[in-house]
């Protein structure tokens, strides 16, 4: 079975700490995702990676940034968490063709005080 | 540009009644289509899909939705609610040559006893 594992479900930080999102996918699928989910805003994509050490930023990159230094592995970095960073972050991956769909991991709620 | 949008933030119906939930999109190709769930705290995982082999499309816990090119539409019925059924229900459109999901808003769907 499909499987994509956020390491952590809930998370609370300070303001300025730098922050960490790990995401591990076990499908060895080329793309992978990083979403922040907000109520009534949806799911915005922040960025996405489509090969080790390839990403493109998404809709709401700002004060964020990622690293995918190995295929199954694309980690979501905060510089300088702040309070408006406040927010559900999802990791999804998904196979190189089109029609494929996104799996996700189980998200992790991200609080910064 | 491309867009997905779900008529309704909440849908509230009763247990054994019928459930619809809207999506229209906005493409000038043909695209793919999905519909994914959100269970309290978990993340998202896909109901069904639509990839132009049959416009009516079967998924689990016994959601179909029907694709109708000259609505641009693409509805998510089932004909009787249970309590289970409770969840967030996001509608997404992949087209192009882009990797990316275009999301709907999300209708979270009530569940009265």
């Amino acid at each position: 079975d499909v499987k994509v594992t956020q390491s952590s479900r809930y998370l609370v930080k300070r303001t300025g700490e730098k922050v960490f999102l790990e995401c591990v996918q076990d499908m060895d699928h080329e793309n992978m995702f990083w979403y922040r989910q907000d109520p009534g805003l949806g799911l915005r994509l922040i960025y996405f990676s489509y090969d080790v050490k390839m990403k493109e930023k998404g809709d709401i990159p700002e004060g964020y940034s990622v690293s995918r230094e190995k295929k199954e592995r694309f980690s979501l970095i905060l510089e300088s968490a702040s309070t408006n960073q406040t927010s559900m972050y999802l990791c999804a991956g998904k196979p190189g063709t089109l029609n494929s769909p996104l799996h996700f991991g189980n998200g992790t709620r991200l609080t910064v005080t | 540009a491309q867009s997905v949008t779900q008529l309704g933030s909440h849908v509230s119906v009763s247990e054994g009644a019928l459930v619809l939930l809207r999506c229209n999109y906005s493409s000038s190709v043909p695209p793919y289509l999905f519909w994914y769930v959100q269970y309290p705290n978990q993340g998202l995982q896909l109901l069904l899909k639509y990839t132009s082999a049959a416009t009516l499309v079967k998924g689990i816990n016994g959601f179909e939705a029907e694709f109708k090119k000259s609505e641009t539409s693409f509805h998510l019925t089932k004909p009787s609610a249970h309590m289970s059924d409770a969840a967030e229900y996001f509608c997404a459109v992949a087209h192009g040559s882009n990797y990316q999901l275009i999301w709907g808003a999300g209708t979270k769907l009530i569940i009265k006893p």
